[in-house]
């Protein structure tokens, strides 16, 4: 089955400090999805990648699919305490699970001022 | 506002006690998911449905069923099935189909066993 491995799990960075989380799958990916999430509720989508080599920011966000398409780094420039979260990678699952989204564990971020 | 809700916020189950939890959305998505977060597992698909009066199982559907009569809404009944309930529950929705499998999630429920 896929599973995606997210790293650092933790990360505590000091504020205006750059900072990368890295996402890799055990299988080539179709669809590979960044979402964010402050403790104790939803997931809040930021990005989504398909194409090998693409890349998309949002402020001060940028995320990156590999050319094998199997690795994803989300990187935050001028870290800021409204960056704190949970960050979450998902991908498009496969096994008969059609249409749902694989996650990794999280990389919890703490932004010290 | 569009959007997901998920009701209630919090929730509290006795022992024996069949329990559920509401999830509507007026997104006008065909697919709605369920998905349990326990700290440090991450999120693990517990029912999903693509379709009105269809759904399927996920990774860990044991303990729990769904209905999908309508399209806006999702409910997950945790039965006295499930040992272990204790846990974050999100709902999600999204228009579905693989590649392009946005999904939007609700601000979850957390539900504790008394």
């Amino acid at each position: 089955s896929q599973e995606l491995e997210q790293s650092p799990q933790s990360l505590i960075v000091q504020e205006g400090k750059n900072l990368t989380i890295n996402c890799t799958s055990s299988k080539t990916l179709y669809g590979l999805y960044w979402y964010k999430q402050k403790y104790g509720e939803g997931l809040i989508f930021l990005m989504m990648l398909q194409k090998g080599g693409e890349e998309k920011s949002h402020e001060k966000i940028t995320a990156k699919l590999d050319e094998k398409k199997q690795q994803s780094s989300l990187h935050i420039t001028a870290s800021q305490p409204s960056h704190a979260g949970i960050y979450l990678c998902g991908a498009d699952g496969y096994g008969g699970s059609q249409g749902n989204l694989i996650f990794g564990k999280g990389t919890k971020l703490s932004v010290k001022p | 506002d569009g959007g997901i809700t998920q009701s209630p916020k919090y929730l509290f189950r006795k022992e024996g006690q069949n329990v559920t939890l509401s999830c509507e959305q007026n997104l006008n998505h065909d697919a709605m998911y369920w998905y349990r977060q326990d700290p440090g597992q991450g999120l693990r698909l517990i029912y999903y449905s693509q379709i009105v009066n269809d759904f399927q199982k996920g990774d860990i559907a044991e303990g729990y069923s769904v209905s999908r009569e309508k399209k806006e809404s999702f409910p997950l009944t945790v039965t006295s099935a499930q040992k272990n309930p204790t846990a974050f529950y999100l709902c999600a929705s999204g228009y579905g189909g693989r590649a392009k499998n946005i999904q939007y999630f609700g601000a979850g429920t957390r539900l504790s066993v008394l």
